[in-house]
């Protein structure tokens, strides 16, 4: 089956923390992006990559790191947590033009 | 730069009544465009998606959507809501071609009412 799997699905923890949010996908796409979902803002795209070694910033990178050594994972990286990054975070691979696949998401709180 | 506007944050129907979900973009050139439906607690699926040709698109559950170029809109709609379609709605744009960036409006919450 096809899918993008994130872990984990959810994550208490509090500031300064260092934590990953894990993210694969077993669709050999090219194509990865991590987005967080806040209220009344939809999703703002933090990072994507094109391809292996291949990253950049989205919208609102500020906190956040990635990396990309192979094609079917893509783990987001908060170095020292802090409140403001508490969210509901969606990672998302696609190939081409085609529609993303979304995992089902990960809800961090950092107390 | 590309953006999606969608009208209203939430929209009550009854059950039985039509949807509307509306969908404005700006795009500089000729844009894709996606509508996402998001269950509670899970991720976003696609329902539909416009890239080119014709403008009326039919997707899933019954939802289909009309790309009008000279209005700039791409709102959903269903003849006849049922319980089962009460979810946040997302419009998403991207600029046609390669891997562009996809950008998404805030989402319309539909509540179905019995």
């Amino acid at each position: 089956e096809a899918q993008v799997t994130q872990n984990p699905r959810y994550l208490i923890t509090v500031t300064g923390k260092k934590l990953t949010v894990t993210c694969s996908q077993n669709m050999n796409h090219e194509y990865m992006s991590w987005y967080r979902q806040d209220p009344g803002l939809g999703l703002r795209q933090i990072y994507y990559s094109m391809n292996v070694e291949v990253t950049d910033k989205g919208d609102v990178p500020e906190g956040y790191k990635v990396s990309r050594k192979e094609k079917r994972n893509f783990p987001l990286i908060l170095e020292s947590p802090s409140p403001n990054q508490t969210s509901l975070y969606f990672c998302a691979s696609r190939t081409g033009v085609q529609p993303q696949h979304f995992g089902d998401g990960t809800r961090l709180s950092i107390l | 730069a590309q953006s999606v506007t969608q009208l209203g944050s939430h929209v009550s129907v009854s059950e039985g009544a039509l949807v509307l979900l509306r969908c404005n973009y700006s795009s500089s050139v000729p844009p894709y465009l996606f509508w996402y439906v998001q269950y509670p607690n899970q991720g976003l699926q696609l329902l539909l998606k416009y890239t080119t040709g014709a403008t009326l698109v039919k997707g899933i559950n019954g939802f289909e959507a009309e790309f009008k170029k000279s209005e700039t809109s791409f709102h959903l709609t269903k003849p006849s809501a049922h319980m089962s379609d009460a979810a946040e709605y997302f419009c998403a744009v991207s600029e046609s071609g390669g891997y562009q960036k996809v950008t998404f409006g805030t989402g319309t919450k539909l509540q179905v009412i019995p």
